[in-house]
């Protein structure tokens, strides 16, 4: 059973600090990782995506991967209230016949606060 | 400038009274998902076409069936929906399926009565 864990929230933080949002998965050969950002009653996001090794940067948004530890995340920094969301980690199905399965994380739920 | 449309926005139906969601993109992707989303929970995915190759869930209840009848259209159909399936549904493309990101429509949210 193919698994993807984030870290457990809800994960609050007060504005324009960096909130971190961490993610690992089981399945050792995934090769694509995505972000995707929820606020309530939507639909998700695109936040970030990555495939290789090391640090992606888009704005105020970092992704990092190591798949060596089988860990992602996304940092945040000078987080703004509007940030104030579902933070969904999904890591691509490596292989077999289906084109792109996405297994999700439950998802970290970040608040950030005045 | 929306990419991934969905309609209806809102859908209110009775209890086995038959319903079809649709999804259209403007972005020619190979790929075509459903994916249901109840409160609090992660999106699960129900089925994929890729081009016209459809793959199922093993456990999507069979009471779900989908149609796509070109690359720009897709439908989901539930032919006796129960309470239990009111839930958020929605639909994604991605270029490619493996690689490629996956875009979501607004989705639809399902009401039974």
């Amino acid at each position: 059973q193919k698994e993807v864990e984030q870290n457990s929230g809800p994960l609050s933080v007060p504005e324009g600090a960096i909130a971190s949002l961490n993610c690992t998965y089981s399945d050792r050969g995934s090769q694509s990782f995505f972000w995707y950002r929820q606020y309530s009653g939507k639909s998700p996001e695109l936040i970030m995506f990555i495939y290789s090794n090391g640090d992606k940067e888009d704005g105020r948004f970092t992704a990092q991967l190591n798949k060596a530890s089988q860990y992602v995340s996304l940092l945040i920094r000078d987080s703004q209230p509007s940030d104030s969301a579902t933070y969904l980690c999904a890591v691509n199905d490596a292989g077999g016949t289906s084109y792109g399965k996405l297994t999700f994380g439950q998802g970290t739920i970040l608040t950030v606060h005045p | 400038d929306a990419m991934v449309i969905q309609n209806p926005r809102y859908q209110v139906t009775q209890f086995g009274k038959p319903v079809t969601l649709s999804c259209s993109q403007t972005l020619n992707h190979n790929v075509m998902y459903w994916y249901q989303q109840k409160s609090s929970q992660a999106p699960k995915l129900l089925f994929h076409y890729y081009d016209k190759d459809f793959n199922n869930e093993a456990d999507t209840p069979d009471n779900f069936q989908s149609r796509r009848p070109n690359t720009s259209f897709c439908f989901l159909d539930i032919r006796s929906p129960g309470l239990g399936d009111a839930a958020m549904y929605l639909c994604a493309t991605s270029r490619d399926g493996r690689y490629q990101p996956q875009h979501f429509g607004d989705g639809t949210r399902l009401s039974i009565l």
